[in-house]
């Protein structure tokens, strides 16, 4: 049981350069979503998916795109990478999006831009 | 969605009752309260919310104040595993509201033998 599935777990890239976070959940959930964390900081919301087909941006959506592959996957891609966006970043989901529903979250993907 | 203050740390002995208080005196009649916690920079787990009620679970209880302008999760034995970051946060249901999950700074809290 695997709940939700984020790789890779720890990336280092050149400023610049792009990359995807892929982020897969089995437990056939509608919403997913994005978030970052910096050092000793909250979560904030990049991006999400109320629903397959869907995508809306969060508080900090700059430098991101977002793909709802199908049910299961969302990726966050970075396409130009800079020192700011060094973070953990966390991505979560939920049976539904508007329910009272808690979120499950992977266990991050480690960040650094150099 | 309600901001909510929290304290940033505090301590707490093993098997001993941890009280973490919240305040969200701005929350409004549809939103929820919701807890998470964080342990060691893993994804964050939830453990309750509520919404005038007071609830409880396997893992804690939740009690809203009358006006639930504040809130404080027990944690009725606390153990080591339970140092975390635990989040308070406020949130409203529905299709696009509700999906705006902020989490703020969090109580840093550390149970010691």
């Amino acid at each position: 049981n695997a709940g939700v599935t984020q790789t890779p777990k720890f990336q280092v890239l050149k400023t610049g350069q792009s990359m995807t976070l892929q982020c897969a959940q089995d437990m056939n959930h509608n919403s997913m979503y994005w978030y970052r964390q910096d050092p000793g900081m909250g979560l904030r919301l990049i991006y999400y998916s109320a629903s397959e087909g869907t995508t809306d941006k969060g508080e900090v959506p700059n430098g991101y795109n977002v793909s709802r592959l199908n049910k299961r996957e969302f990726s966050l891609r970075l396409e130009s990478a800079a020192p700011s966006q060094t973070s953990v970043y966390f991505c979560a989901s939920r049976r539904l999006a508007g329910e009272a529903g808690e979120l499950f979250f992977g266990e991050g993907s480690r960040l650094t831009v150099l | 969605d309600a901001k909510t203050t929290q304290p940033t740390s505090m301590d707490c002995a093993e098997g001993r009752a941890a009280n973490l208080p919240c305040n969200h005196s701005t929350i409004s009649g549809n939103e929820y309260v919701y807890w998470y916690r964080q342990i060691h920079s893993q994804g964050p787990q939830y453990i309750i919310h509520g919404l005038k009620n007071n609830e409880t679970n396997e893992m804690a209880s939740l009690i809203i104040t009358e006006d639930r302008k504040s809130s404080t999760l027990i944690l009725p034995h606390a153990t080591l595993r339970d140092t975390a970051v635990y989040y308070c946060i406020v949130r409203v249901l529905g299709l696009a509201a509700g999906n705006k999950l902020t989490f703020g700074g969090g109580t840093r809290v550390l149970v010691k033998p």
